[in-house]
């Protein structure tokens, strides 16, 4: 089992679509959590990060649920500017743990 | 501000080169300090990371080596590159070991 699994993809949305990501990850004793956006051929930049009350920036919300080991993450109102490869990031004893990411298409 | 610097952004080599890469990191004192591994279609590895100055710890065995001669200076090397050690090559920073970690622009290695 791979330490942190997300949605394949890729998900091919419509401008203003709602879309959601999933990630399961494998340590229960994982400590933090994130989510960083990858553009083509360019390094992951921090998203955000992932708080156990569940957190929201702008048209983002991001929940984490410690007992299913499960993180989310929400796009409302999708833009153009959004395509990108999605990246759960999970950090257990100061080492980060990348899932494979999940692609994201917003069309016009 | 703190700002992270990778140079080259991108490098052919032939098999059974050398390789140098360079990370600097400016804007911050003692900060942790991460080699990665993107290779084409995969997800990240970590390859190496360091507390402080010469203090390296090597995730998975491999031809390649790692140093921290200053501070802010994070060095990936090798004697004789592989086939395989093509990639995307990413270098990161956190304050702390829990913190976030920021990355470098990457250079991107093509053996041929």
């Amino acid at each position: 089992r791979k330490e942190v699994e997300q949605d394949p993809g890729p998900f091919n949305v419509p401008e203003g679509a709602t879309v959601a990501f999933n990630c399961t990850y494998s340590n229960s004793a994982s400590q933090s959590f994130f989510w960083y956006r990858q553009d083509c051929r360019k390094e992951p930049k921090l998203l955000m990060s992932v708080y156990s009350s569940g957190n929201e920036d702008g048209r983002f919300t991001a929940q984490l649920n410690r007992a299913s080991q499960y993180i989310s993450l929400l796009i409302r109102d999708s833009k153009l500017s959004d395509s990108a490869t999605y990246l759960c990031v999970v950090n257990w004893g100061g080492k980060l743990i990348f899932g494979q990411g999940t692609e994201l298409s917003v069309k016009p | 501000s703190q700002t992270i610097h990778q140079w080259p952004a991108t490098l052919v080599q032939p098999v059974g080169s050398p390789l140098s890469l360079e990370c600097t990191v400016e804007g911050t004192s003692n900060p942790n300090l991460y080699w990665y591994r993107q290779a084409a279609g995969r997800g990240l590895q970590l390859l190496f990371y360091s507390v402080g100055i010469g203090q390296i710890s090597s995730e998975v065995p491999q031809n390649l080596s790692a140093s921290r001669p200053q501070d802010r200076q994070f060095i990936l090397s090798s004697k004789k590159l592989l086939l395989s050690d093509s990639g995307f090559y990413l270098c990161a920073w956190s304050v702390g070991q829990q913190e976030t970690q920021y990355f470098g622009p990457g250079t991107r290695l093509l053996v041929l």
